[in-house]
């Protein structure tokens, strides 16, 4: 049973392009997390999807970024434009089912991550 | 709002010594507790969890108490392997709808034989 996977592990882009980042949850896990480390840091929580919905987008920067879970394929993390304060490692993670409180957390599985270079 | 500290490392041990690692968190409402660990190159694994106040959270010989008196959930092993050489992150989870994940900084450990 495959984990979660995110391609590519490594990324380099320069100022102004595209980055496409992307997450295959671990089998029949619905839900994704996307976490962005910059460096020294902790992970700092980005986006929250289900199955083509957001759930919780609290943490995305509010221009640049965006994020999908379609219904079929990876979930997408999207950066446009990219400046170099965008170097970080992206972490995605994949839980079974919708947060219930606090009796029902359901756990998160991590990928390995997509460390992205601005140049 | 809901923060995490933890200490800073890099914490650098010989094999069979006892290992703490220090975890404060500010949080509304009752949160859960949670420790993970990093090897290098791979993504975070969960090493254990508590869901209130007094519960322990234990686990490969890793053991946290979730202390809300000091706020504190510190991460202990009586005795560490080199294989234990890994970034460690306290969290929390404030239970709301999401269980997103709020990480200190993480903590490296090195273990020398």
């Amino acid at each position: 049973n495959a984990g979660v996977m995110q391609n590519p592990r490594h990324l380099v882009r320069r100022r102004g392009q595209e980055a496409r980042l992307r997450c295959s949850p671990m089998k029949g896990h619905s839900h994704v997390y996307w976490y962005r480390q910059l460096p020294e840091e902790g992970l700092k929580f980005m986006v929250y999807l289900q199955k083509e919905n957001i759930i919780d987008e609290s943490g995305m920067p509010k221009e640049r970024f965006s994020a999908e879970f379609p219904k079929e394929g990876p979930s997408i993390l999207r950066i446009q434009q990219v400046v170099r304060g965008d170097s970080a490692a992206y972490f995605c993670a994949s839980s079974q089912g919708l947060a219930g409180g606090p009796s029902s957390y359901n756990e998160q599985f991590f990928g390995p991550g997509t460390r992205l270079t601005v140049l | 709002g809901n923060s995490v500290t933890q200490m800073e490392g890099p914490v650098t041990l010989s094999e069979e010594a006892f290992l703490t690692i220090n975890c404060t968190y500010t949080a509304t409402g009752y949160p859960s507790l949670f420790w993970y660990v990093q090897y290098p190159g791979e993504g975070l694994q969960l090493l254990l969890k508590a869901t209130k106040a007094d519960d322990k959270g234990s686990n490969k010989g890793f053991e946290a108490t979730y202390r809300k008196e000091t706020t504190s959930f510190h991460l202990e092993k009586g005795s560490v392997q080199v294989s234990d050489s890994a970034v460690y992150f306290c969290a929390l989870s404030p239970m709301d709808i999401t269980d997103k994940l709020i990480f200190g900084t993480g903590t490296r450990l090195q273990v020398f034989p």
